[in-house]
């Protein structure tokens, strides 16, 4: 248990859907981040939060829209997804940001696969 | 040129020997070197960072770093068959969002 929780941990979703999943941090970090790892890919960043305000968005699609309502809550927005989108989705979370990292510490993850 | 890169693997050690993970980076402002773990369909778990050249030692890992060189290794000493997963290098940008650029990873093959 790495303190970060996320769920569901499987979502299946039709294109036409709309769904959200949930991230919650339990180590007190201000910072928190959603990635995206496909197979074969090397991890994606989506996006990062530091104090619930939006710092990084990865030229990510608007189909994905996050929300982060307070430091230990993050949620990942999802509508009319593509079978593309099916991946695994990452909540990670760090003390703070700032120029030479601080170690970033992941969720279990979210099973997405998009009909 | 990719950011971060590794060699995809797999790499196969017997057990009991050493098994030498590798790492190279574009960023020559990158200032922090992460090594995770990546367990089949598991998320990755953080196993050890480094800052400064050198070594940095913690039980059977040691992660080597060279920034001259732009070359951050993970050793695994005792290579044991809990160790086969896959090993993603990320070091941050030299930008201030704390952001990691993760390597595609090497798969490890520990055999019994």
């Amino acid at each position: 248990e790495t303190g970060v929780t996320q769920t569901p941990r499987h979502l299946v979703m039709g294109m036409t859907n709309k769904k959200s999943l949930k991230c919650e941090q339990h180590l007190g970090h201000n910072a928190m981040y959603w990635y995206k790892q496909s197979a074969k890919k090397p991890l994606e960043l989506m996006f990062v939060y530091s104090l619930e305000e939006r710092v990084e968005n990865n030229s990510v699609p608007s189909r994905f829209s996050p929300e982060c309502p307070n430091s230990s809550h993050l949620f990942l927005h999802l509508h009319t997804l593509q079978p593309e989108d099916s991946a695994l989705y990452l909540c990670a979370s760090s003390q703070e940001l700032g120029f030479g990292g601080y170690e970033q510490y992941f969720g279990p993850g979210t099973r997405l696969t998009v009909t | 040129q990719k950011e971060v890169e590794q060699n995809s693997g797999p790499l196969s050690v017997p057990e009991g020997a050493i098994a030498s993970l590798n790492c190279t980076y574009s960023d020559r402002g990158s200032q922090s070197f992460f090594w995770y773990r990546q367990y089949s369909g598991k998320s990755p778990e953080l196993i050890m960072f480094i800052y400064s050249n050198g070594d940095k030692e913690d039980g059977r890992f040691t992660a080597q770093l060279n920034k001259a060189s732009q070359y951050v290794s993970l050793l695994i000493r005792d290579s044991q068959p809990s160790d086969s997963a896959t090993y993603l290098c990320a070091v941050n940008g030299s930008s201030n969002t704390g952001k990691l650029i993760f390597g595609q990873g090497t798969t490890l093959q520990v055999k019994p």
